[in-house]
Order: structure tokens, then sequence, then C-alpha cells
């Protein structure tokens, strides 16, 4: 399989843990994102990769939350003293550089805090 | 900030009826993308209209872009059971290309 993987599928924590996923994207693509998305919404726009360098940051995204992408490649996203808040799809999504690029989806990873 | 609305929120129609969902962005886009994500699945890529007044049709879904850029739409005539599912439009953010403002979507039900 060459799509995008996520790692955990479902995370259950308490209050006050950290947890941290994994995200590996599509092997030629240099650009990842991370998104959240609650019920009934769409993907909310996290931050996003090109290679290695964090590029942009949602000014939502509390200072609890980090992300790397340490060799280009796969990503983590940590979060830090979860709050029930978080509970949420955590989608990673990853595409070539360019403008207008598809962008292709993880199955994401469900965090329930509780 | 950039807001991108879809409307109608949901529908619910009997198979082989019509379906249209319409995005309105508050900003211009230079472009929109539409995804559609199954029930407890992940949104996959539809199509990408750049150019204004844009068609784009795939198979049974007719894709379009309005003059100004503001607004689109994804109708879907005789529905099939298969095309259950929530229905995404995207923007590219206020802040550049590469990221994108996600609607709302609309979710639809076909009964067989």
């Amino acid at each position: 399989d060459t799509g995008v993987s996520q790692n955990p599928r479902h995370k259950i924590t308490k209050r006050g843990q950290n947890v941290t996923f994994r995200c590996d994207p599509i092997s030629e693509h240099n650009r990842l994102y991370w998104y959240r998305q609650t019920l009934g919404q769409g993907p909310e726009f996290l931050t996003y990769f090109q290679n290695e360098a964090q590029l942009e940051k949602s000014r939502l995204l509390s200072d609890r939350f980090s992300a790397e992408r340490p060799k280009g490649s796969f990503s983590t996203l940590e979060i830090q003293r979860t709050e029930q808040g978080d509970s949420a799809m955590y989608l990673c999504a990853s595409s070539l550089a360019g403008s207008y690029n598809e962008q292709f989806f993880g199955p994401g990873t469900r965090l329930t805090v509780l | 900030g950039q807001q991108v609305m879809q409307i109608p929120q949901y529908q619910h129609v009997q198979e082989g009826e019509d379906f249209t969902t319409y995005c309105n962005s508050s900003t211009t886009l230079s472009n929109i993308q539409w995804y559609k994500q199954r029930p407890g699945g992940h949104p996959v890529f539809l199509i990408q209209l750049v150019k204004s007044g844009e068609v784009k049709k795939q198979k049974r879904l007719t894709f379009q872009f309005g003059e100004a850029k503001k607004n689109s739409s994804l109708h879907i005539t005789a529905t099939q059971t298969t095309d259950v599912g929530t229905y995404f439009c995207a923007g590219p953010a206020n802040s550049g290309y590469s990221t994108l403002t996600f609607g709302k979507g609309t979710m639809l039900l076909v009964s067989p």
C-alpha cells in the first residue's frame, strides 16, 4: 500500500497525559499537512511541512501542540497535557510541492481524552 | 479570516434523484477543490477548478466554478447509493496556496 498511513488509528488517554501520533506520507510527496476534524465539521488546518521545514502553523494551534518532520519523511504530532477538547480525529495529508496540488489523506488517528 | 460556507448541511434523497451542493467563499479564490468523505473514512480528492466559469464533469458529477471565483457547486445526476458521504469544498487559505480552508460539508444520504 503506497498511500498515507497513520498510527495509531485510535488512542484513548486520560486528561493531562501526553500523546504522540505518527504519519507516513506518500514517499515522493514533499509536503505534509496535519488537520483536526470533529463531528459535523470539515478538516481544520493545524500545520504543514515542506520537506523538514515547518512552514506554517494555524493561529488556533495551542502551544501544547508540536509537530516535527525531522528527515523530511514521516512526521509526528505531539499533544502535551491533553484536554477533553482535544478529542477529535487527527488527519495527515501529503502532496507534491507546487500550487494547486491535490492532497492525499491518511485514515486518521481518533483521539479520545477522558 | 477567510470563510468557506456550504449549503445544505444535509440532504436525503431517493436513489435516482439529483443532488446539488453549493459552496461560497468570503474571498475570491485562486482555485477550489472538492473532496468526498465516506462514513468512517477519510477525505478523498475529487477535482480541482481553477478558471473562472469552469465546468468539469466526472461521469454523473458536474462541478462548476463561479464567474467571480467566489462560489462553486457540485451536481450529481441520478444519485446512487454509492454516492453516500459528505462532500467538502476547500479553497486556499488567505495565508497561501499550500494550505486549505474546508467548508463544513454537505452530508448526502441516498435511500434505495
